[in-house]
């Protein structure tokens, strides 16, 4: 069984500051990566899609890797702003059965 | 462009009751999924459904029962609601065919009370 983990639970940081949420996978056999925003009771926007033969996507300020040997992903936030605080998931589709699984994700507070 | 479009929004119900959430996936799209928030949660793999048939089964309730329509659409129904079933209930919406065939697009969630 699929299981995603996402470290840290939590994190603080300062306006302007780039930072990095990590995310990991225990089964390699994945169809694609999304990462999505989510904010407090709200629905879940996606931000980043990789699939299981791209290493990276970027838009904007974000980029996210994926390394599925290791399984692996990272999403690099650029310069953060304020209104970037929100809930971030990691979730990967598995080869064959497409729903996802999701981490538990990372809680941002950007501070200005 | 067209999204996925859930509904109602939100809905309170007491114990026991019955509830029924409707899912309409985006046009063409084939396959629908649910998924479940809990306060704090990370979204729950409920059940999804492939040209009108079951296509996998998550950790959806024996109280839960869902179908897919001949025009694609999805109803989850929830009956003998208990006060843990209080939660964001997504659909998500694929198709098989295609450039980006099989990824996920998720509506903006029906919220479930229950009193």
């Amino acid at each position: 069984k699929q299981e995603v983990t996402q470290i840290p639970a939590a994190l603080s940081v300062p306006e302007g500051e780039n930072l990095v949420l990590n995310c990991s996978f225990t089964d390699s056999a994945i169809y694609n990566l999304q990462w999505f925003r989510q904010d407090p009771g709200k629905g879940l926007t996606s931000l980043l899609l990789i699939q299981s033969s791209q290493r990276e996507q970027t838009s904007g300020r974000l980029n996210a890797s994926l390394d599925k040997s290791s399984g692996r992903s990272t999403l690099y936030i650029a310069a953060s702003q304020p209104g970037d605080s929100a809930t971030y998931l990691c979730a990967v589709s598995g080869a064959g059965s497409y729903q996802l699984t999701f981490g538990k994700g990372t809680k941002l507070s950007v501070i200005p | 462009a067209a999204g996925v479009i859930q509904s109602p929004r939100h809905l309170i119900k007491e114990k026991r009751e019955t509830a029924t959430l409707k899912c309409y996936p985006i046009p063409r799209h084939d396959t629908v999924y649910w998924y479940q928030q809990g306060p704090g949660q990370d979204p729950q793999f409920l059940i999804s459904f492939y040209e009108k048939m079951q296509s996998d089964k998550g950790s959806i309730p024996d109280r839960f029962s869902a179908q897919q329509f001949s025009d694609y659409h999805s109803e989850l129904n929830m009956s003998s609601l208990e006060l843990g079933d209080s939660a964001l209930y997504f659909c998500a919406s694929s198709s098989s065919q295609g450039t980006g065939a099989n990824v996920l697009t998720f509506g903006a969630g029906s919220r479930l009370t229950v009193l």
